[in-house]
């Protein structure tokens, strides 16, 4: 396996305009789960799916945010007018779940700032 | 609902020094317990589980018990290296709501030669 890879890993934008990131997760793997983390803290859950069906979204996940995995492969994650305040790191992690507990293995994360 | 503590970094130690980073936790069901480690300029690892009480995960000579009786989950490790400086993440899961990851503040650990 190659690891969970995310792209871009920076991205610089202004505030207002839209952007997109994605996630390829660990082939095989079911589960996929988005995260956010802003510097000195811990990353915060913001959505999940498995396969394609998207099963739980975060309170934090305002309706500007809106989260995608059409073939239960890759996933996108879109932010529409974008905020300062939405400057943070992006994590994506991939799973194997046959219903149980399951380990979690994360990318290297997407680096949003919003000028 | 869910939620972890971790103490508080910087933690600074001497190269072979003994390390302990405290984790506490509040959970509504019966979680599995993670440490993470983040070394600079990289994304997240995981560095070692348990999955119910009283089982020990280790890994890379750290260790840490899940201790349901005082919901805890300290990572240890009798001497520590440069290599080991890097942000530790304490964090819990439960495999009936979803599995999603509910993380502490984060522990940076800086060794000095």
């Amino acid at each position: 396996d190659t690891g969970v890879s995310q792209d871009p890993r920076h991205k610089i934008t202004k505030r207002g305009q839209n952007v997109t990131f994605r996630c390829d997760p660990i082939s095989e793997h079911n589960r996929l789960y988005w995260y956010r983390q802003t510097l000195g803290q811990g990353p915060e859950f913001l959505t999940y799916f498995q396969n394609e069906a998207q099963l739980e979204k975060s309170r934090l996940l305002s309706d500007r945010f809106s989260a995608e995995r059409p073939k239960g492969s890759f996933s996108t994650l879109e932010i529409q007018r974008t905020e300062q305040g939405d400057s943070a790191m992006y994590l994506c992690a991939s799973s194997f779940t046959s219903g149980g507990e399951d380990t979690q293995y994360f990318g290297p994360g997407t680096r949003l700032t919003v000028l | 609902g869910n939620s972890v503590t971790q103490m508080e970094g910087p933690v600074t130690l001497s190269e072979e020094a003994f390390l302990t980073i405290n984790c506490t936790y509040t959970a509504t069901g019966y979680p599995s317990l993670f440490w993470y480690v983040q070394y600079p300029g990289e994304g997240l690892q995981l560095l070692l589980k348990a999955t119910k009480a009283d089982d020990k995960g280790s890994n890379k000579g750290f260790e840490a018990t899940y201790r349901k009786e005082t919901t805890s989950f300290h990572l240890e490790k009798g001497s520590v290296q440069v290599s080991d400086s890097a942000v530790y993440f304490c964090a819990l899961s439960e495999y009936n709501a979803g599995n999603m990851l509910t993380f502490g503040g984060g522990t940076r650990l800086m060794v000095k030669p």
